[in-house]
């Protein structure tokens, strides 16, 4: 399985400013994900990030609300932009290691963001 | 489109005592299935899964589950419960198929609270 950390694991922010979460993996990793856990809910996929290209994101979430970079194989972006308290999240990192349907995800420890 | 329900908010057992936690689920193809498990302040926990062959699998922790084709369940299991398999669970489902991609979206329930009761 793969280590992953998260930075930061925690914040607290002002609305209208932005937070940019890193996540580093320990190996190269094919494909990345970013969830957004709401509290006291379930996860929800934002986007896929692969490398070399443009993620890919769900249904609801936007490029401009939501940036994602990749530049390699071991680490991931996801920058929350002009933040207001329906933010509030905890935010994880999930990696899998070769793109097939029947691998398992592994994820980070996750970043709690609180936007005041 | 593929959904996952666990019926129960909560679950409270006592150590030593059983556990079922339920999941139920639906895909167009045949289900890929995962058992998660957050502690509090960490990241989900990889458990179990259940691709192809024998129905029960069992996983890390002592932990169990049982998938069952014709109620389209994966209930997780563990023989005897301890204080700390106290935490959140999640089921989550994958499409066979991907949904088109070759790498399909993963779909979390809502989650189980288990207490574990000394």
């Amino acid at each position: 399985s793969a280590v992953i950390s998260q930075k930061p694991s925690r914040d607290i922010c002002q609305r209208g400013t932005s937070l940019t979460i890193q996540c580093q993996v320990d190996s190269q990793v094919t494909m990345m994900f970013w969830y957004r856990q709401q509290p006291g809910q379930s996860l929800t996929l934002i986007a896929t990030a692969n490398q070399g290209s443009e993620a890919t994101y769900e249904s609801g979430f936007v490029i401009d609300k939501f940036p994602i970079s990749r530049p390699n194989l071991t680490f991931s972006t996801l920058t929350v932009s002009n933040m207001s308290p329906e933010d509030s999240s905890i935010y994880l990192c999930s990696v899998a290691a070769r793109m097939s349907s029947y691998n398992e995800q592994f994820f980070g420890p996750g970043t709690r963001l609180t936007v005041l | 489109a593929q959904s996952v329900a666990q019926p129960e908010d909560q679950v409270n057992v006592a150590e030593g005592n059983p556990l079922t936690v339920k999941c139920t689920y639906s895909v167009s193809g045949n289900p890929y299935l995962f058992w998660y498990v957050q502690y509090p302040n960490r990241g989900l926990q990889f458990l179990l899964k259940y691709i192809t062959g024998d129905n029960l699998v069992k996983g890390s922790y002592g932990f169990e589950a049982e998938f069952n084709k014709s109620q389209t369940s994966f209930h997780l299991k563990k023989p005897s419960a301890l204080v700390s398999d106290s935490a959140l669970y999640f089921c989550a489902v994958r499409d066979q198929f991907g949904g088109g991609t070759s790498y399909g979206k993963l779909t979390f329930g809502q989650g189980t609270i288990l207490t574990v009761h000394p």
